[in-house]
């Protein structure tokens, strides 16, 4: 089945350390994006790609980096100058400005 | 910016009740505009959605309206049931330069239908 692919489901990350989290599509998407979401908020745009090789950054950049070498992976680093990371990490993709937009099933970080 | 709000931010309601989630939307050049359903520690399952040239999209129970000059869509859900206990997200999606593709999200719904 097509879908979204996000790992690990928790993510534990010790002061000072940069995790990364796995998304992979195998929807043959163009856009991939990465939200985060802390309790009792919407969703907040973290950076998002509209092609390989390309992306842009949203609303919360800030202590985050991206890559987007293939088509179906969108990696996402908490860096260690993101000082509050603990939240659920979102990756969703889609095809085209008509089409809803896919999510994977999150992650969850916390601080050790 | 675009600024999306849902009212109400919680709702409790018995089994077999009709009910409306509202959204509202700052900026009405909007693209398009996406309900999505989300269960506890889950991504997000879209419902519906609505391109900016209609007016209304119907799937089984659930009908999502849209006025784009007012700034507002509502779901409805008809009969409900515990089964629809989850959060209810609104997204609009503006295409405009560099914000291509990307949505703006409200806080959500939190619905809980009790047998």
């Amino acid at each position: 089945d097509g879908g979204i692919t996000q790992s690990p489901k928790y993510l534990f990350r010790k002061e000072g350390q940069n995790v990364t989290l796995s998304c992979e599509q195998n929807l043959n998407h163009d856009a991939m994006y990465w939200y985060r979401q802390d309790p009792g908020q919407g969703l907040r745009l973290i950076y998002y790609s509209q092609i390989v090789n390309d992306f842009q950054k949203g609303d919360i950049a800030e202590g985050y980096s991206v890559s987007r070498e293939k088509k179906e992976s969108f990696p996402l680093t908490v860096t260690s100058a993101q000082k509050n990371p603990t939240a659920f990490y979102l990756c969703a993709s889609s095809t085209g400005s008509v089409q809803p937009q896919h999510f994977g099933d999150g992650t969850r970080l916390s601080i050790l | 910016k675009q600024e999306v709000t849902q009212i109400p931010a919680a709702l409790s309601v018995p089994e077999g009740e009709n009910l409306v989630l509202n959204c509202s939307f700052t900026d009405s050049a909007i693209y398009n505009l996406q309900w999505f359903r989300q269960d506890p520690g889950k991504g997000l399952t879209s419902l519906l959605l609505i391109q900016s040239s209609q007016r209304e999209q119907t799937s089984g129970r659930l009908n999502a309206s849209l006025d784009k000059s007012s700034g507002r869509s509502t779901l409805y859900i008809a009969a409900s049931q515990p089964g629809d206990s989850a959060t209810y997200l609104c997204a609009v999606r503006i295409d405009r330069g560099s914000t291509l593709g990307r949505l703006y999200f409200g806080r959500g719904t939190q619905l809980t239908v009790w047998p």
